[in-house]
């Protein structure tokens, strides 16, 4: 079945500056790759997606770059600010296409 | 626009005890998965219910069953409750098109449940 790596797991920086999460994905028929945003005690948030016929999207302070031949996705965030910080959590989907797999999340730390 | 709303938001049962936990997704979404969150843990897939049907299920144990209504709503029961059931249990509603995910995935808060 599918599995879903993420690095790093924490990740710190100072307001202003840009933060990047990969992922790596090992099946082939996943066809679609959400981040999600979860603070403390609150439920997961999608913060931007993309599908497999796409390379890169971009919302704002926000983008999300695909490589499917390498299996890897990755997002990113400019100019960071403290409300960014929360964990991360990038998925796949799985081979029915219907189920996602989350990676292991991503502790982001903003600092002002 | 309501989103996803699931009861009760805490629970707490004793080993062995049995546990239903309720789902209502988003309006205009015909299909509900659930997701089990450990503590400092990713959410994981436990099954989804499309059209009354469990669709697809995730890598638990019989003892988690479902049950979806005409309404779309859901229940999670769980049976024979262990220490290591205590988690956060997510529901998140969705549509499907061609057998896929169209669109986002939406979560409900969750319901937190201990174990003792």
């Amino acid at each position: 079945g599918e599995n879903v790596e993420q690095h790093p797991s924490t990740l710190s920086v100072q307001e202003g500056d840009s933060a990047v999460i990969k992922c790596t994905y090992s099946d082939s028929a996943s066809n679609y790759f959400p981040w999600y945003k979860q603070e403390l005690g609150k439920r997961p948030q999608l913060i931007i997606d993309i599908r497999s016929n796409v390379g890169e999207k971009k919302d704002q302070r926000i983008a999300v770059t695909l490589n499917k031949t390498a299996k890897h996705f990755s997002l990113h965030i400019t100019e960071t600010q403290p409300e960014d910080s929360a964990v991360y959590f990038c998925a796949a989907s799985d081979q029915a296409g219907t189920a996602l797999i989350f990676g292991k999340g991503t502790t982001l730390s903003v600092s002002s | 626009d309501a989103g996803v709303t699931q009861s009760p938001t805490h629970l707490i049962k004793t080993r062995g005890q049995q546990v239903t936990l309720r789902c209502s997704p988003k309006s205009g979404h015909d299909t509900v998965s659930w997701y089990q969150q450990a503590l400092g843990q990713e959410p994981q897939f436990i099954f989804q219910y499309y059209e009354e049907e469990e669709r697809q299920r995730g890598n638990f144990p019989d003892r988690f069953s479902g049950h979806q209504f005409p309404n779309y709503s859901s229940e999670l029961n769980v049976n024979a409750l262990l220490l290591g059931d205590s988690a956060l249990y997510l529901c998140a509603s969705s549509l499907l098109f061609g057998g896929n995910l169209a669109g986002e995935l939406f979560f409900g808060e969750g319901s937190r449940l201990t174990v003792l």
